[in-house]
Parts: C-alpha cells; sequence; structure tokens
C-alpha cells in the first residue's frame, strides 16, 4: 500500500520570504502523479500543483513550485514571496495511474507571519 | 460551473438521531467520493462511485453509514444511528475519469459534523 509522510506539522514564515514543505512517499508503482492540496481555513481544499511521475521537469504554477525527487520518493513544496493568504494546511497527496484513490499525507500547518 | 455543493455546511445532531448529508457533483463528471477528516485520522476516503454504482465502499466505518448515489448529479451520506465519535467533517469531491489520467478531484466546501 502506498504511504505519503509529511514529517513537518507545523510550518512559520515571515511575509515576502520562502517556505518549503517536505512530503515524502512509498510506492512500488512506476506511474503516478502527486499533489499538493491547500486547505485554509474556510475548510475548502483546494488543488495547488500538480506533478506526474513520468516528467522530470519540476511543475510551478505562478510562486507554488515543486522539488520532484523520483529516486529519493520526495516531492517537497516551495512557495516564494509568501503571502498571509498562504496560511493554511497544506496536504500532499499520491495518485497511482490507473487507480481512483488519492493517498494523502496528514498535513502541514503553515502559519505566515507580517 | 458551480463547483461541488454540499449541504448542510453544519450540522448539530444528538447522539441516536439520523444524519443526511448531501452532495451536488460538477456536471459533467462520472465519480464521486466521500471522505472523512478528523484530527486524529486524517482524510479517509469512505466510499467511491463510478457512473452511480458504488465500487469501493471498504472505506465505510459501520453498518450505520450508508451512501447511495441514485443519479449523476446528486449523492446523500446517511449516518443511523449517530454516534459522538462521528463527529467529523465530511467532504464530498467529484472527477472525470476517462482515458489517460490524472483524474484531478475537486472537493466540495464540507459539512462539519458535531453529535453530541
Amino acid at each position: 500500500a502506498q504511504t505519503v509522510t509529511q514529517s513537518q506539522p507545523e510550518m512559520s514564515v515571515q511575509e515576502a520570504e520562502t517556505v518549503t514543505l517536505s512530503c515524502t512517499y512509498d510506492t512500488s508503482e512506476s506511474d503516478y502523479y502527486l499533489f499538493w492540496y491547500k486547505q485554509p481555513p474556510s475548510r475548502q481544499m483546494i488543488l495547488v500543483i500538480r506533478q506526474e511521475a513520468y516528467k522530470q521537469q519540476n511543475a510551478t504554477e505562478n510562486r507554488f513550485s515543486v522539488n520532484f525527487q523520483k529516486a529519493a520518493k520526495s516531492f517537497s513544496l516551495k512557495i516564494s514571496d509568501s503571502q498571509l493568504g498562504d496560511a493554511a494546511m497544506y496536504f500532499c497527496a499520491y495518485y497511482g495511474a490507473g487507480s481512483y484513490q488519492l493517498t494523502f499525507g496528514k498535513g502541514t500547518k503553515l502559519s505566515v507571519i507580517p | 460551473d458551480a463547483g461541488v455543493i454540499q449541504s448542510p455546511r453544519h450540522e448539530v445532531t444528538e447522539m441516536g438521531q439520523e444524519v443526511t448529508l448531501r452532495c451536488k457533483p460538477i456536471s459533467g463528471h462520472n465519480s464521486l467520493f466521500w471522505y472523512r477528516q478528523t484530527m486524529m485520522r486524517g482524510l479517509e476516503l469512505l466510499i467511491y462511485f463510478n457512473n452511480n454504482v458504488p465500487i469501493d465502499d471498504s472505506g465505510m466505518p459501520e453498518d450505520r453509514f450508508s451512501a447511495k448515489m441514485p443519479n449523476a448529479s446528486f449523492s446523500t451520506l446517511k449516518i443511523q444511528p449517530s454516534e459522538p465519535r462521528d463527529s467529523a467533517v465530511y467532504f464530498c469531491a467529484s472527477s472525470h475519469q476517462k482515458g489517460q489520467g490524472p483524474y484531478e478531484q475537486y472537493f466540495g466546501p464540507g459539512t462539519r459534523l458535531t453529535v453530541t
């Protein structure tokens, strides 16, 4: 079974600074997808970024980027120029190709300090 | 598009009462998921429907929980009788699963259930 581990229960960052959230996963599959979801206090789960395992290039979405290390089974999220609105829980999720099931990590609570 | 719609947003009920949570998936999506989120267990998949058919209900905790999807635009999750340990946030998500993945899941706003 796949597992997703987020080793940082809480993180904080100064506004306008950069922060990196860690995620590791365990799988025997070769084809899969990885996601980062954001959950602000409103509870809405918002897809932030995704990465296909077959792509070597790291995904980027504006201020959000990932560092995907397939051999190490690592998938970290970097948030640049942090804003107050980035404060939220961030969940890393795994999705095996041909599957339907998302496996989530426990989440990292990010605080942004003005 | 309106996104995934869930109702109610908040539900407070007494132990032993029946609770029904409702979900309207995104139009055109053929897959629907019910999740439960708690501090202790995180996000857990309860049940998965594809084309209105339950495919995997292995995450449903007990017989007190049941889910239906009578048509492509509506699903319910029912708890009868409810217990305090059922208190959680329940999410509905939908996706369009056809051809090559990934099949991104779009989440509703969740229903916060409190059972006293």
